[in-house]
């Protein structure tokens, strides 16, 4: 099957500093890209969408400027915590599609990215 | 609101036995339905999926079947084995996007 891979896997950060976290799909093209997130014992949540070259959508509640999504090719996307606190601390998990919404395109999840901030 | 509900969060299954996994949904509008298994540390992987026309798919040991007039599918795996061992997510999504919404997930156990 397709793959996705996440870089890094794991991450440790100070309090008000910036993580990126990125996502790749080694061998196909993502035109779209999604972001979640786990936390203890809690569902997979959605946090955006993104496709190539376009902004990405964020679900409701989740702020944009605090996570920063770029989706720059189609098999890169990057998220970025900006200013991290304690509380972003959780499992971050990319997937990646190749349909565009109207047919269902397999997503493809990545191995995920623990971010722990202290 | 929960449009996918797994209301175990956890299931103990001997070796051998059958493994039967439930979930719940609100949307009528969601067409899709997909379940993933998720080891602790590491991204979920597709197991097994049904169409809203289908009321059942099998693969191998694994079938899903679909009571659509319920809101309501399940997962069996049979015969359960040790490596059967992680957490399971019930997911669905529409036609429209390519948005999975997952549930919570069941934490599966096969006792030896």
């Amino acid at each position: 099957g397709a793959v996705v891979s996440q870089h890094p896997s794991w991450v440790i950060c100070k309090s008000g500093t910036s993580v990126k976290i990125e996502c790749r799909s080694l061998d196909f093209q993502a035109t779209t890209m999604f972001w979640y997130r786990q936390f203890p014992k809690q569902s997979l949540m959605l946090m955006a969408t993104s496709n190539e070259g376009s902004k990405a959508t964020y679900e409701q509640g989740v702020e944009k400027d605090k996570f920063l999504i770029n989706h720059a090719s189609l098999t890169l996307s990057t998220l970025t915590v900006t200013s991290a606190h304690p509380e972003d601390s959780s499992f971050y998990i990319c997937s990646a599609s190749w349909s565009h919404g109207t047919s269902l395109g397999w997503q493809y999840f990545g191995p995920g990215t623990r971010l722990t901030v202290t | 609101d929960q449009q996918v509900k797994q209301n175990s969060p956890s299931l103990s299954v001997q070796e051998g036995r059958i493994s039967i996994l439930n979930c719940d949904y609100t949307n009528s509008m969601f067409d899709y339905f997909l379940w993933y298994k998720k080891y602790p540390a590491e991204g979920p992987t597709f197991l097994i999926s049904i169409s809203s026309i289908k009321d059942k798919n099998e693969d191998g040991r694994f079938t899903v079947f679909l009571n659509k007039s319920a809101k309501h599918l399940s997962l069996h795996i049979v015969p359960s084995q040790p490596g059967d061992s992680a957490v399971y997510f019930c997911a669905a999504t529409t036609n429209r996007d390519d948005k999975i919404i997952f549930g919570k997930g069941t934490r599966l156990h096969i006792l030896p």
